[in-house]
């Protein structure tokens, strides 16, 4: 079993339309939790970043951390067609930061 | 965008070349590292760096060297290449030990090992 979980898709919704993407994870460790957004044929760009539990919004995006159910979410709200990507959850642990375990990202397609 | 270049972006290399791919900053970040990925998989870090002349390994290490002997440059060597190792490598610079907003990633490298 893989330490973090992540449902590939490919999901598609309308413009406009408020999307959820999840991750689960096992290692009870992980401190730090990422949200990456890869376009095609580019590198994944940092999205949004949460230190332990709780909610960080940022614009039409906000990122939810469970510790105790060893989940986070992704929200977009208002989806526009430049949303299209594939969003990665990544995390790691307090002594090492640098060594992130990813999910496999989910294809997100926003369609006018 | 922040300064760090991938070369070669492409390339097609027989089995049991070698290869070396290079990461080059102009951040003047302490960390960096390289990641590879693959369908089904996400990113999984090979090896990193946290100075000039240390590194250490990563999630998937076997068959791959690196080396930085300036703090701008990190290469990673394929020491004989497998079809195993066609992948997109990937490498990322970061300020600090944690990969947080001060970390960011390079375009990648699409290898294809024939």
């Amino acid at each position: 079993q893989k330490e973090v979980e992540q449902d590939p898709g490919p999901l598609s919704v309308p413009e406009g339309a408020i999307v959820s993407l999840n991750c689960t994870y096992s290692n009870s460790a992980f401190q730090y939790f990422m949200w990456y957004r890869q376009y095609s044929r580019k590198g994944p760009e940092l999205l949004m970043y949460t230190y332990s539990s709780g909610n960080k919004e940022d614009g039409r995006f906000t990122a939810q951390v469970d510790k105790s159910s060893k989940y986070i979410s992704l929200f977009i709200r208002d989806s526009q067609p430049s949303d299209s990507a594939t969003y990665l959850c990544a995390m790691s642990t307090y002594n090492q930061g640098g060594k992130l375990i990813f999910g496999q990202g989910t294809e997100l397609s926003v369609k006018p | 965008d922040a300064g760090i270049t991938q070369s070669p972006r492409h390339k097609v290399t027989e089995t049991g070349t070698p290869v070396t791919l290079r990461c080059h900053q102009t951040e003047n970040h302490r960390y960096m590292y390289w990641y590879r990925q693959d369908p089904g998989h996400g990113l999984r870090l090979i090896h990193y760096s946290y100075g000039v002349k240390d590194t250490d390994k990563g999630e998937v290490s076997d068959g791959y060297s690196v080396s930085r002997s300036k703090t701008e440059d990190f290469l990673l060597t394929l020491e004989s290449a497998t079809s195993s190792q066609t992948s997109v490598y990937f490498c990322a610079i970061s300020e600090t030990e944690v990969m947080n907003t001060e970390a960011f990633f390079g375009q990648g490298t699409r290898l294809t090992v024939v």
